[in-house]
């Protein structure tokens, strides 16, 4: 049984820039989360999606944005860098009705 | 909208002590409680989860309880290792069939060999 992948581990971009982040769901999962979680904080919700549409966003603006593709895995995707985007990026997978989570390494963006 | 709290924010004991850490959380109607481990620029390893309708869930040295009544859940850490040493998050989960979770902002806790 594989688990989360994440890639890229670390990122470096500049204000302004677009990431793409992605993520590959853990074997048997249907459901993909992303969090970002600023240093200190706790991770914070940004959106999650099943079956390929987003199925839930929390307070993030629209150039944060995804995709799940019928594999299951998951990109993440960031328009116009700010400096306050910099933070470790989470992805989880699930089974849409099922109980627990699986959580990837995380990638680390650096915005400058 | 639910808010969840962790204290102390961070925390040192000699090694062998037992321990608990503290969660609250401010809406009672939850489906599940999960206690999460992280260690530094790393993700989130799943320590315990607890079903609402549970009172307590344990493995190894762990223990984790949850009074959903006065929005509560301990994790209590028996005999403390050095390799104890991380940061521990809770999460709550509002419904089923809702995946998000909201975490509290953890307890780092260091173990002094």
């Amino acid at each position: 049984e594989t688990g989360v992948t994440q890639s890229p581990t670390h990122l470096i971009k500049t204000r302004g820039q677009q990431v793409t982040l992605r993520c590959s769901s853990q074997s048997g999962h249907n459901t993909v989360s992303w969090y970002q979680q600023a240093l200190g904080q706790g991770p914070q919700f940004i959106f999650q999606y099943y079956r390929e549409e987003e199925n839930g966003r929390g307070n993030f603006p629209p150039r944060f944005s995804g995709l799940q593709f019928p594999n299951y895995s998951s990109e993440l995707n960031v328009n116009a860098l700010e400096l306050d985007d910099s933070a470790l990026y989470l992805c989880a997978s699930s089974f849409k009705g099922g109980y627990g989570y699986t959580f990837g390494s995380g990638t680390r963006l650096t915005v400058v | 909208k639910q808010e969840v709290t962790q204290i102390p924010a961070a925390l040192s004991v000699p090694e062998g002590e037992n321990l608990v850490l503290n969660c609250s959380f401010t809406d009672s109607a939850i489906y599940n409680l999960q206690w999460f481990r992280q260690d530094p620029g790393k993700g989130l390893t799943s320590l315990l989860l607890i079903q609402s309708s549970q009172r307590e869930q344990t493995s190894g040295r762990l223990n984790a309880s949850l009074d959903k009544s006065s929005g509560r859940s301990t994790l209590y850490i028996a005999a403390s290792q050095p390799g104890d040493s991380a940061t521990y998050l809770c999460a709550v989960r509002p419904g089923f069939g809702n995946e998000k979770l909201t975490f509290g902002t953890g307890t780092r806790l260091t173990i002094i060999p």
